[in-house]
């Protein structure tokens, strides 16, 4: 019983395509979020969501656009990909929005060739 | 702008030893702050955390310390066991001023090698 699921774990994808990372918890969890890693290795937040609630939204292209159908889901959507978005995709969830214990997905490895 | 830094990419220590892994932050709004531990192609596994109001917190092998003054944290691993061996990521939270939901500024992280 996998507690946050992310598919695919790996995605190739050509320069312009659109594709979608789905995200799911079955931790009964109020809060999901989409995190970066990039080439440097940093993990950056992209979005969060409370309730299906958008609560924050970083500096992120509007090309990428989170949807949550209900609260075990976030899923990310990516339009006209990039070079630039290649990366690790995790999705993580918690149990509020002032909770830490953040429990990650492994992870989508994106490649834009 | 790192907020959160860990200036060593990689350390190496033996089995049965102490691991110590630093963490510095520039952000003086961040009042918590969290280790998360992360094997390859798995995603971060939460570790241990401390509130900015503690000075340690300790939870069996692992220990936190932070020293507000220096806005530095350090995770002590003692004793350090094989399975040990991953990558450990220092984040930290403006909790109070930011609302809960700001998420965590991560650092680079440090790939921890417990040798045999």
């Amino acid at each position: 019983d996998t507690a946050v699921s992310q598919t695919p774990k790996y995605l190739v994808t050509q320069m312009g395509n659109d594709k979608s990372i789905k995200c799911e918890q079955n931790l009964g969890h109020d809060t999901m979020y989409w995190y970066k890693q990039d080439s440097k290795k940093f993990l950056k937040i992209m979005f969060s969501y409370n309730n299906k609630e958008l609560i924050i939204n970083e500096t992120v292209p509007n090309r990428f656009s989170p949807k949550s159908p209900d609260k075990a889901h976030l899923n990310l959507h990516i339009n006209s990909l990039e070079l630039g978005d290649s990366a690790v995709y995790f999705c993580a969830s918690s149990q509020a929005a002032g909770f830490y214990g953040y429990t990650f997905g492994s992870g989508t490895r994106l490649t834009v060739v | 702008d790192q907020q959160v830094k860990q200036n060593s990419p990689s350390l190496s220590v033996q089995e049965g030893r102490i691991s110590i892994l630093n963490c510095d932050y520039t952000n003086s709004m961040f009042d918590y702050f969290l280790w998360y531990k992360k094997y390859p192609a798995e995603g971060p596994t939460f570790l241990i955390s401390i509130s900015s109001i503690k000075d340690k917190n300790e939870d069996g092998r692992f220990t936190v310390f932070l020293n507000k003054s220096a806005k530095h944290l350090s995770l002590h691993i003692v004793p350090s066991q094989p399975g040990d061996s991953a990558v450990y990521f220092c984040a930290a939270s403006a909790r109070e001023s930011g609302g809960g939901a700001d998420g965590l500024t991560f650092g680079k992280g440090t790939h921890l090698i417990i040798q045999p």
